[in-house]
């Protein structure tokens, strides 16, 4: 069946640092992707998302690129900042429908 | 602009007992969803709606009961708190089951003892 499989955590980052998490995915046909955010204490948010193949997705500094060829969503920023601090998931959609599908979560520190 | 809501955000139940988490939305979303979020499992699907009057089974159904009477309403009941039950949960919302962003609640934190 579809799966998400990202990075294990946590990940511990200066600020102004670069941050990459990988994002790898397994399911038939075009899903959408999606990156969401979870700060302390709250839901989750969507960050960004991609619905075909090389879309970019970006948001507040964050991007990703749908890469149908090797089957990843890896979100990337260029110099992360203490308040990007929180946990991320990586998650497909189907394009027939039907659930979200998350990766595990990928921790994120980032330290003054 | 409410969003998903959901009540209560904590929760101490006993063994055996038994409780509805609520959840409700504004958006005239078709879909609707209940995760639960567990360390080192990320978010796994309790159960779906993808309209009203229409529940279906996600990977973890088991002691867990929804149904959907209205659009905005998707109530999640637990029959008989077990510990395995201590979680987090998240209730979600879509326009559509397909390629559309999920708008998440605050979700529940539930303890039981």
């Amino acid at each position: 069946g579809d799966s998400v499989t990202q990075m294990e955590g946590p990940v511990t980052l200066s600020e102004e640092a670069f941050l990459t998490i990988n994002c790898t995915y397994t399911a038939t046909g075009y899903p959408s992707l999606f990156w969401y955010v979870q700060y302390p204490g709250e839901g989750l948010q969507l960050l960004l998302k991609a619905t075909k193949a090389d879309d970019k997705g970006s948001n507040k500094g964050f991007e990703a690129t749908y890469r149908k060829e090797t089957t990843s969503f890896h979100l990337e920023k260029g110099s992360v900042q203490v308040s990007d601090s929180a946990v991320y998931f990586c998650a497909l959609r189907p394009n027939q429908g039907g659930k979200l599908i998350f990766g595990q979560g990928t921790e994120l520190s980032v330290k003054p | 602009n409410a969003g998903v809501t959901q009540t209560p955000k904590f929760q101490v139940l006993k063994t055996g007992q038994s409780m509805t988490l609520q959840c409700a939305q504004d958006m005239n979303h078709e879909y609707m969803s209940w995760y639960r979020q567990d360390p080192g499992m990320g978010l796994r699907l309790i159960h779906y709606s993808v309209g009203a009057g229409i529940t279906d089974q996600g990977e973890v159904p088991n002691g867990y009961n929804v149904s959907r009477s209205t659009t905005e309403d998707f109530p999640l009941r637990l029959l008989s708190a077990a510990p395995s039950q201590t979680s987090v949960y998240f209730c979600a919302s879509s326009l559509r089951a397909s390629n559309t962003e999920a708008f998440f609640g605050q979700g529940t934190r539930l303890t039981v003892v």
